[in-house]
């Protein structure tokens, strides 16, 4: 099983432009999430969807949006990317309250 | 305003030597703490506390949880230098199971 696959791995950007990053998982959970880490901060929510058709926002949204497309796929869109949106992203997703969340591999976003 | 904090941020130890990992918590509607270990990428699963006072143990890994005093404690022994990484604690919230991470603890082992 593949488990959540994030793409792209990597992405250069320059100030003002937009980038969606995309999530998506195989392990049928019905929870998906996205998070930013950055240095000594830890991980952040940004945006997160319980269940498939809603979407909510975490504690850092301001400068994203997001799509739950279907089940499996939950997309993070930079409208217009700034300098302070350099970081490391992470999609995750959850079965249920009694499982932990399981991660991608991460997008390194740098804005120039 | 929901807080996970974590001690120390970084350590240094020699191969052999036991650690151990301090998280505290301060949040609403929790339900559970998560501890994470990170190497290059994605963040992997160690342990999920659920009850105080049960320690959970996965080979020279242990950790427990103090509902009372809000805090847990990750301990390592005979530790290795494969066990060098981040340390992530989390508290995950009741509804929607969201998590609020602590900065995390760096932990490297010398040979």
């Amino acid at each position: 099983n593949a488990g959540v696959t994030q793409t792209p791995k990597f992405q250069v950007l320059k100030t003002g432009q937009s980038m969606t990053l995309q999530c998506a998982q195989d392990m049928n959970h019905n929870s998906m999430y996205w998070y930013r880490q950055d240095p000594g901060m830890g991980l952040r929510l940004i945006y997160y969807s319980a269940s498939e058709g809603t979407t909510d926002k975490g504690e850092v949204p301001n400068g994203y949006n997001v799509s739950r497309l279907n089940k499996r796929e939950f997309s993070l869109r930079l409208e217009s990317a700034a300098p302070s949106q350099t970081s490391v992203y992470f999609c995750a997703s959850l079965r249920d309250s009694t499982q932990p969340q399981h991660f991608g591999d991460g997008t390194r976003l740098s804005i120039l | 305003e929901d807080k996970v904090v974590q001690s120390p941020l970084s350590l240094v130890v020699h191969e052999g030597d036991t650690v151990t990992l301090n998280c505290s918590y301060e949040v609403t509607n929790f339900r559970s703490l998560l501890w994470y270990k990170q190497e290059k990428k994605a963040p992997t699963f160690l342990f999920m506390l659920t009850s105080s006072g049960i320690e959970k143990k996965s080979g020279r890994l242990s950790s427990i949880l103090d509902k009372k005093e809000l805090f847990s404690i990750l301990n390592i022994t005979a530790t290795q230098t494969g066990d060098s990484a981040v340390y992530l604690c989390a508290a995950g919230l009741q509804g929607a199971q969201k998590l609020v991470f602590g900065q995390g603890t760096r932990l490297t082992i010398n040979p």
